[in-house]
């Protein structure tokens, strides 16, 4: 089985500043690993996966997650947040060898104060 | 049109009504999903299709009713819905079911009141 756990359900940041989304995952097999967007009245968005190589990925609109085995960790990360910013993010695991559906997070909602 | 579009965007019915989403792919893909989107709560997948064959219910109450005519369509035709129904409903497409499954393309959604 594969979970996917969000720390924080909610963070409030100011613009410019740096942003780290946490995300721990759970599963018993090899995992790729996504971080969603999902902007106020849309869709999910894909941000970045990581699905072998670089433990360290880029994705659009300059963020970036670093997927870390021992800690079963993957942590989304910004250097510098702009308003634009503000949405809900989400992380997935998807498991080879199983359904091959992803599991997604709860979500963590970025707020980026001027 | 580019990517997945859903209608409509939104939708009000009452708990005797009968009505039904689409969703369209533009993408070339292959499966195509039905997810629910509550507030508070993590995204739920409902139905799950691969090459127009249903591959996953997860355990949806037979009041949703999915259909996919080909592998670019998707339909979710509801009928006597519960007040409890009232969500988000969101549409992906990925190339396939395997690796490339965790890649997901998604609609807009379609927000769906129960009155």
């Amino acid at each position: 089985a594969q979970s996917v756990t969000q720390l924080d359900s909610q963070v409030p940041v100011f613009e410019e500043a740096p942003v780290e989304l946490r995300c721990n995952y759970s599963s018993s097999v090899s995992v790729y690993l996504f971080w969603y967007v999902q902007y106020p009245n849309q869709g999910l968005q894909l941000l970045l996966k990581y699905l072998s190589g670089s433990t360290l990925v880029k994705g659009i609109n300059g963020f970036e997650a670093e997927f870390n085995k021992s800690q079963t960790s993957f942590h989304l990360r910004k250097p510098s947040v702009h308003i634009s910013d503000t949405a809900e993010y989400f992380c997935a695991v998807f498991s080879s060898g199983g359904s091959y559906i992803p599991t997604f997070g709860r979500g963590t909602s970025l707020i980026v104060h001027p | 049109e580019t990517g997945v579009t859903q209608t409509p965007r939104h939708l009000v019915m009452g708990m005797t009504n009968k009505k039904s989403l689409k969703c369209e792919q533009h993408l070339g893909h292959n499966a195509m999903y039905w997810y629910k989107q509550s507030a508070k709560k993590p995204l739920e997948l409902m139905f799950v299709y691969n090459f127009k064959e249903q591959t996953e219910n997860n355990s949806v109450p037979s009041r949703f009713s999915p259909e996919c005519p080909n592998s670019s369509h998707l339909f979710l035709h509801l009928h006597t819905l519960q007040p409890e129904d009232s969500a988000l409903y969101l549409c992906a497409s990925s190339q396939d079911r395997g690796l490339a499954g965790g890649e997901q393309y998604f609609g807009p959604g379609t927000r769906l009141t129960v009155t």
